[in-house]
């Protein structure tokens, strides 16, 4: 049972390159966000998608872009990578339910360095 | 913003010690879930509090909710030195599916 994965682990850029941060996920989950971790700031969330088809910008959107062409698959564009993007990025994933709430499952993380 | 805080941001006690975090949010909420982060890796949930809850337990964990105060906390009752790392409270608004995280206690256990 994978749960959450992210791709890849580690990415270094340079100021300017675009690159895709893939996340997929195994649970059936509907619900599917990227959250950014910053020393101090916890983690903020930048995009989700409430399903395949939806998405919406969350707290932090500028610089990024998803897509939900699949329920498994959540992945967040960098389109010119800048400084400011250097964090920690997680996926999560989680079953929809706005009555009973439920528990989020993270990935483990990309750390992106942008020189 | 609509993160919400903690407090303290770090705590050393030791082993066998009970460790107490405090979580402030800013709005009226659907649940709120704590998380742990150990070094360097993806958030683990540990206990989920809907808004019409007042306390949760689960193993050492005990979880308070006051919505009217808009304020949670975190007792982890005697304490080991593997529960090192990083706690988080995260609320989901009312009506809302998004969970939105606090900056979280570092937490340090000494042997």
């Amino acid at each position: 049972n994978a749960g959450v994965t992210q791709t890849p682990k580690f990415q270094v850029l340079k100021t300017g390159q675009s690159m895709t941060l893939q996340c997929a996920q195994d649970m059936n989950h509907e619900y599917m966000s990227w959250y950014r971790q910053d020393p101090g700031m916890g983690l903020r969330l930048i995009h989700y998608s409430v399903g395949a088809g939806i998405t919406d910008q969350g707290e932090v959107p500028n610089g990024y872009n998803v897509s939900r062409s699949t329920t498994e698959d959540f992945p967040l564009r960098l389109l010119s990578a800048a400084p400011s993007q250097t964090s920690v990025y997680f996926c999560a994933s989680s079953y929809r339910s706005r009555e009973l709430g439920t528990e989020a499952f993270f990935g483990q993380g990309t750390r992106l360095t942008v020189v | 913003s609509q993160q919400g805080e903690e407090d303290p941001q770090a705590l050393s006690i030791q082993e066998g010690e009970n460790a107490t975090m405090n979580c402030s949010y800013k709005t009226s909420i659907n649940n709120l879930q704590w998380y742990r982060q150990n070094s360097g890796r993806g958030l683990v949930h540990l206990i989920l509090i809907r808004s019409n809850e007042r306390e949760k337990h689960s193993g050492r964990l005990r979880v308070t909710l006051d919505t009217s105060k808009k304020s949670s906390s975190l007792l982890i009752t005697a304490s080991r030195a593997a529960d090192t790392a990083s706690y988080f409270c995260a609320q989901v608004p009312t009506g809302a599916n998004n969970l939105f995280f606090g900056t979280g206690t570092r937490l340090t256990v000494i042997p």
